[in-house]
């Protein structure tokens, strides 16, 4: 089993829809969770943390379940723009910290 | 503000040839610094990190190697390059205390030929 999972997609939504992705992580020690983009071609930049309570970033919904060691992202109202790679990225306190990244779900937003 | 800078940005390389990548990094010190590389349409792989000058960790046998000469300076090389050494090579800082979230360099893309 991989330390974190994601579902590759693609995921191709219209302008305007909301849209879920879903990641599992398999230490249940982890202890702190990101997501980034990355853009083709480009180096993967943070998108935002993710805190147990939940967190907002304007269109951008990240929750965290750690009893069922799974964090997802929900854009809601799509644009063209957030077509994109999304990364779940998940630390792992041991010794130092292990940064564990998914291998990606690829979101085609259009017109 | 902290600021990584990367280089060279893309380079052709042929098989058997020697490379080397730098990366720098601004605004902060004693970061976590790493290297990545990512196949084309593959994830991230982890190649080195380094907590401090002259420490470098390895996660994978490979031919690569990597070295810390300054507080923020670290170097990706190879004496011999492989085809298979061709991708796109990211260097990476985090700070530990901040969740060691990890900032990324704009890349360098190796085509090995």
């Amino acid at each position: 089993r991989k330390e974190v999972e994601q579902d590759p997609g693609p995921f191709n939504v219209p302008e305007g829809a909301t849209v879920a992705f879903n990641c599992t992580y398999s230490n249940s020690a982890s202890q702190s969770f990101f997501w980034y983009r990355q853009d083709c071609r480009k180096e993967p930049k943070l998108l935002m943390s993710v805190y147990s309570s939940g967190n907002e970033d304007g269109r951008f919904t990240a929750q965290l379940n750690r009893a069922s060691q799974y964090i997802s992202l929900l854009i809601r109202d799509s644009k063209l723009s957030d077509s994109a790679t999304y990364l779940c990225v998940v630390n792992q306190a041991t010794g130092g910290f292990k940064t564990i990244f998914g291998a990606g779900t690829r979101l085609f937003v259009k017109a | 503000s902290q600021t990584i800078h990367q280089w060279p940005a893309t380079l052709v390389q042929p098989v058997g040839s020697p490379l080397s990548l730098e990366c720098t990094v601004e605004g902060t010190s004693n970061p976590n610094l790493y290297w990545y590389r990512q196949a084309a349409g593959r994830g991230l792989q982890l190649l080195f990190y380094s907590v401090g000058i002259g420490q470098i960790s390895s996660e994978v046998p490979q031919n690569l190697s990597a070295s810390r000469p300054q507080d923020r300076q670290f170097i990706l090389s190879s004496k011999k390059l492989l085809l298979s050494d061709s991708g796109f090579y990211l260097c990476a800082w985090s700070v530990l205390g901040t969740l060691n979230t990890i900032y990324f360099g704009e890349g360098s893309w190796l085509t090995v030929v």
